[in-house]
């Protein structure tokens, strides 16, 4: 299957600070990535969808300015958390869709950064 | 947009088959049913997706109710490196991303 990478695994920083993720599709070509944040004990929730070339549409209650999402090629989209404080530490995965595949809807998803904000 | 319910939580013999139920009762026509699982602090990995017919591969098998308002994902004979969250998702009309519910946490044990 397509392989998704996420850099970082693991960041730790300051309270105030920005951080960024990258996510990158390696072996395909992905139009569309999805961002979602893990809580402890809880389940992914749907941060934002990107399509590449044009501006991410956000799920209800995510701040836009806070979490900043570039989709500036096929295989590469970037998740900026400006700001950082401790309620933004959270487990963030992103995931890649396919295009052309037969089922249409396949999503791969990356291994997940875990953000420590202190 | 459907919705799926799984039970929080379950339990299976090493080497036995897990069992793993989900109801999506307002499942659509065309909407698909698919399985995810996700191992602790990893990310989601596919299992096994259907339609309307019972679907097998090298990992699970997915047997769809002929009304399709239920599905059972079995995993044949269940290791220890089965032991995960289980998300049983319907494709939600119109939309791109899948979206989780809670999830069934399995633990195999020996």
């Amino acid at each position: 299957g397509a392989v998704v990478s996420q850099h970082p695994s693991r960041v730790i920083c300051k309270s105030g600070t920005s951080v960024k993720i990258e996510c990158r599709s390696l072996d395909f070509q992905a139009t569309t990535m999805f961002w979602y944040r893990q809580f402890p004990k809880q389940s992914l929730m749907l941060m934002a969808t990107s399509n590449e070339g044009s501006k991410a549409t956000y799920e209800q209650g995510v701040e836009k300015d806070k979490f900043l999402i570039n989709h500036a090629s096929l295989t590469l989209s970037t998740l900026t958390v400006t700001s950082a404080h401790p309620e933004d530490s959270s487990f963030y995965i992103c995931s890649a869709r396919q295009p052309g595949l037969a089922r249409d809807n396949e999503q791969f998803f990356g291994p997940g950064t875990r953000l420590t904000v202190l | 947009d459907a919705k799926t319910t799984q039970p929080p939580s379950m339990d299976c013999a090493e080497g036995r088959a897990a069992n793993l139920p989900c109801n999506h009762s307002t499942i659509s026509g065309n909407e698909y049913v698919y399985w995810y699982r996700q191992i602790h602090s990893q990310g989601p990995q596919y299992i096994i997706h259907g339609l309307k017919n019972n679907e097998t591969n090298e990992m699970a098998s997915l047997i769809i109710t002929e009304d399709r308002k239920s599905s059972t994902l079995i995993l044949p004979h269940a290791t220890l490196r089965d032991t995960a969250v289980y998300y049983c998702i319907v494709r939600v009309n119109n939309r791109a991303a899948l979206i989780f519910g809670k999830g069934t946490t399995l633990s195999v044990s020996s």
